[in-house]
C-alpha cells in the first residue's frame, strides 16, 4: 500500500496476556519507529530500527517490551504479561533514512490497545 | 534532540491565518525544525520542515528567525478541518528518535 499499515487497529486483552502489534512500513523505507501515546498525552518514543537493527531501544519501558524487524520491512512490537498501564495507542512511523530531512516521518493510524 | 516549547492551546477564526509559535533556543547547527499535526484518533501527519530559510508548501508556511531560536507555522486560511494538535520538533538529519512534546491544540472556530 501507499502508507504505513498497522494491525490490528484495536486490541482488547486481559491483564497478563501477551500481545503482538504489527507494522508494515512504506516499501523502501529503511527506518522504522515505534511510539506510544497514552490518552490525552504526547508521543513517547519506544524504539527505532535502521534496516533490521535497532540502534536505539532506550524508550522501551521495561523488559516486557520487545520489538523485531525482518526483511527490512515488517516490524512486530511484543508486550508480554500486559498491565493496565500499557493501555495506549501504539504508533508506527517509517522514513527514508538517507535524507530524512526531505521526507520526515510517515505515521500509521496506530493500534489502540486496551488492557482490562 | 533540542527541546521545544509551544503554547498548550490556541484559537483561530475560520478563514483567518493561524500562526503557531515554537521556541527552540538550544537548537544546534545541524538540526532541522519539523512540524506535524495530529487530528483526533489519527496518526501524526508531516506538514513542513526547514533548516534556516523560510519554507512554503501547499499546506503551510514556516518562518524561522535569523538566530534559529524560534519559528512560526502559518496556516494562511484556517478551516475547521485544521483543528488538531500541532507538534514542533527539532532533529538532525540522521535517522533516530525525534522527541514530540505536548504540542499546541489549535481550535478553529466558525
Amino acid at each position: 500500500g501507499a502508507g504505513v499499515s498497522q494491525s490490528p487497529s484495536n486490541k482488547v486483552t486481559e491483564k497478563g496476556k501477551d500481545v503482538e502489534l504489527r507494522c508494515d512500513p512504506i516499501s523502501g523505507h529503511t527506518a522504522l519507529y515505534w511510539y506510544r501515546q497514552r490518552l490525552g498525552q504526547g508521543l513517547e518514543f519506544l524504539i527505532y530500527f535502521q534496516g533490521n537493527s535497532a540502534p536505539d531501544k532506550s524508550g522501551l519501558p521495561s523488559d516486557r517490551f520487545s520489538a523485531e524487524r525482518t526483511g527490512e520491512s515488517v516490524s512486530t512490537l511484543t508486550i508480554q504479561r500486559t498491565q493496565q498501564e500499557d493501555s495506549a495507542v501504539y504508533l508506527c512511523a517509517s522514513s527514508l533514512q538517507v535524507d530524512r530531512a526531505v521526507y520526515g516521518y510517515t505515521f500509521g493510524s496506530g493500534t489502540r490497545l486496551t488492557v482490562v | 534532540d533540542a527541546k521545544t516549547t509551544q503554547p498548550p492551546s490556541m484559537d483561530c477564526a475560520e478563514g483567518r491565518a493561524a500562526n503557531l509559535p515554537c521556541n527552540h533556543s538550544t537548537i544546534s547547527g545541524n538540526e532541522y525544525v519539523y512540524w506535524y499535526r495530529q487530528i483526533h484518533s489519527q496518526g501524526p501527519q508531516y506538514i513542513i520542515h526547514g533548516l534556516k530559510n523560510n519554507e512554503t508548501n501547499e499546506m503551510a508556511s514556516l518562518i524561522i528567525t535569523e538566530d534559529r531560536k524560534s519559528s512560526t507555522l502559518i496556516l494562511p486560511h484556517a478551516t475547521l478541518r485544521d483543528t488538531a494538535v500541532y507538534y514542533c520538533i527539532v532533529s538532525d538529519t540522521n535517522a533516530g528518535k525525534s522527541t514530540f512534546g505536548d504540542g499546541t491544540t489549535l481550535t478553529v472556530k466558525p
